[in-house]
């Protein structure tokens, strides 16, 4: 069984598009996360966020927001896409900040 | 925020030599220093952690180190094998936030056959 799954793996749009990433975890945990890594493989923290609090990176434009529609879910939603979020998103839960994360397979983004 | 600095950025080594990656971070009051390895074209995964309260962890052919004086924290892999290279990732808890962590830059490791 899959422990964090994302939809699409793969994702090439125009600019100027909205575009959402779907995540879900069957782990029971209680935190997600949203990350981008770029071509140089750094992984940012996006956002982190429970049922109680959403921490938001503060360099994460505001074209970016998570929807968590209940505890399993948290998908990324991305309003008027620009050339430079072609990147890997990888979607992670974990109970805590400081146990174990488990990452989904990734979401590769091109924006042409 | 918290800053955690990884080097080195690549790393080759032939296969059965040792490898060592090394990070320092900001944070005096990081609790929890997680790394991860990430294949090419896959996910990162966890491989070995550790808390403070402890100066050193092992499990098989890995181990980590901690020295919380002076703030960093070192990955160390023994006879190392061509499954081995990989991406490495340190990581420490953000500075003010319980949910999040933040990550090295990543150590791109090449075992030689």
């Amino acid at each position: 069984d899959t422990a964090v799954s994302q939809t699409p793996k793969y994702l090439v749009t125009q600019m100027g598009n909205d575009k959402s990433i779907k995540c879900e975890q069957n782990l029971g945990h209680d935190t997600m996360y949203w990350y981008k890594q770029d071509s140089k493989k750094f992984l940012k923290i996006m956002f982190s966020y429970n049922n109680k609090e959403l921490i938001i990176n503060e360099t994460v434009p505001n074209r970016f927001s998570p929807k968590s529609p209940d505890k399993a879910h948290l998908n990324l939603h991305i309003n008027s896409l620009e050339l430079g979020d072609s990147a890997v998103y990888f979607c992670a839960s974990s109970r805590l900040a400081e146990e174990t994360q488990y990452f989904g397979p990734g979401t590769r983004l091109l924006v042409l | 925020g918290e800053n955690v600095e990884q080097h080195p950025s690549t790393l080759s080594v032939q296969e059965g030599d040792s490898a060592v990656i090394k990070c320092t971070y900001s944070d005096s009051a990081s609790n929890y220093f997680p790394w991860y390895k990430q294949e090419l074209g896959k996910r990162p995964q966890l491989i070995i952690d550790i808390r403070s309260n402890v100066g050193e962890k092992k499990d098989q052919r890995i181990a980590v180190t901690l020295n919380k004086t002076a703030k960093h924290f070192s990955l160390h892999i023994t006879e190392t094998q061509p499954e081995d290279s990989a991406v490495y990732f340190c990581a420490a808890p953000s500075s003010g936030s319980a949910r999040q962590l933040t990550f090295g830059s990543g150590t791109q490791l090449t075992v030689l056959p």
